[in-house]
Formats: C-alpha cells, structure tokens, sequence
C-alpha cells in the first residue's frame, strides 16, 4: 500500500503565483487533512475534511483554499502565494473510529514549497 | 482548548542510556494519544498510539504509558541507539474525533 501521497515533493513559486498540493489516501479513511510546518511553530492545521462532500477550516487557513474531490483525494490551493506561505505542508488522513478498535493518523512525506 | 506541551524541547544522550520523553494535556477529555517519530525532512511515522481507556502500550523497545486524569503521557525509549535520533511528537485526539492537538516535540540526539 502507498498511504498517503502528496504531490509535488519541492516548488517554488513567486509571490502572487497560485499552484495546487494534491493529497490521495488508499487506505479507505473518511477524514482527511492538510497541515503547515514551521520552525517553532509546531503543526497547525489549515483545512480538514470530515468525510466526503464536507470541508472545514483549521487554525490558520487564510490564503488557502481545499476540495475533497472524492474520498481518495483532498487537495489544497494557493490562489495568490504570499512569502508568509513559505513551509512544509503534509497531508495526513484517518479512519473514522468505530466500535471495533483505534484508527491511526497516516502522514504523507510533505511537499516543500518556497515563496520568492 | 487543548493545550499539548513537550518538555524538554531537545535532549542528547549518550547510546545505551534509557530515556523518557514526557508530554502533558491540559484537558483530559481525549480520544487517543498517539506518539510520532519525524526524521529531518520527512513525515511523522507513527510510533504507539494509547486509547483513554488504556494505561501503557509497548512496541519493541518503546512503552508509551497515559495518565488521563493528571494530563500525562510519557514514552520510554530503553537502550537507546544512534538511529533512534529524531524528533519525537505527541497528539491528542479530541472526542469529536475530527481534532488533533500536537505538541511542538522533543529532538532527540543520541550520541554514539
């Protein structure tokens, strides 16, 4: 099984470029969701989907934009990057918990993206 | 709100020493806790994850115990080795089950 993928690994942009992170799951999970990282500043999620169909927003998701396309896939845009959107972003996703046992939360690698 | 602190921030050993990493919760409502490795430049792998109604779980030489009720979660590393050198997080699930608190880690180095 692959997990969680995220596309593109690096990019660079310039300020005021939009560009789009794609995320895909093959574990079946209801929940998925999109995290920035940054030094000292720990994870903090930006936008998260419950289940197909619903999208929510984080901590911090000014500037950012997401679509749970299918239950496979959530993606996250950048519609007009800002240098302060400079960080590593992960997708990770989760089963729904049920009766029968504890649902671990699965990372993709990160995508680094770099604004100039 | 949930509020998860690691402490210490960074911590270096010699190998073969046995270590705890401690993480604490300001409200003990939670779901699960789940503890995480990140290797410079990669993702978190997760380690051990504890349901509430549990007190400890063991992985190899990893033991992850919960004290709900004192907001108290630490993960003892025994024997340690150079390649357990990481980052090591811990998150707390919330009963609504859509939340996850993430404390900020604890940078291990171990010396060989």
């Amino acid at each position: 099984n692959a997990g969680v993928t995220q596309t593109p690994k690096f990019q660079v942009l310039k300020t005021g470029q939009s560009m789009t992170l794609q995320c895909a799951q093959d574990m079946n999970h209801n929940s998925m969701y999109w995290y920035r990282q940054d030094p000292g500043m720990g994870l903090r999620l930006i936008y998260y989907s419950a289940s197909e169909g619903t999208t929510d927003k984080g901590e911090v998701p000014n500037g950012y934009n997401v679509s749970r396309l299918n239950k496979r896939e959530f993606s996250l845009r950048l519609e007009s990057a800002a240098p302060s959107q400079t960080s590593v972003y992960f997708c990770a996703s989760i089963r729904t918990p049920t009766s029968s046992g504890a649902n671990v939360l699965t990372f993709g690698a990160g995508s680094r993206l770099t604004v100039l | 709100k949930q509020e998860v602190t690691q402490i210490p921030a960074a911590l270096s050993v010699p190998e073969g020493e046995n270590l705890v990493l401690n993480c604490s919760f300001t409200d003990s409502a939670i779901y699960n806790l789940q503890w995480f490795r990140q290797d410079p430049g990669k993702g978190l792998t997760s380690l051990l994850l504890i349901q509430s109604s549990q007190r400890e779980q063991t992985s190899g030489r990893l033991n992850a115990s919960l004290d709900k009720s004192s907001g108290r979660s630490t993960l003892y590393i025994a024997a340690s080795q150079p390649g357990d050198s990481a980052t090591y997080l811990c998150a707390v699930r919330a009963y609504n089950f859509n939340k996850f608190y993430f404390g900020s880690g604890t940078k291990l180095n171990v010396k060989p």
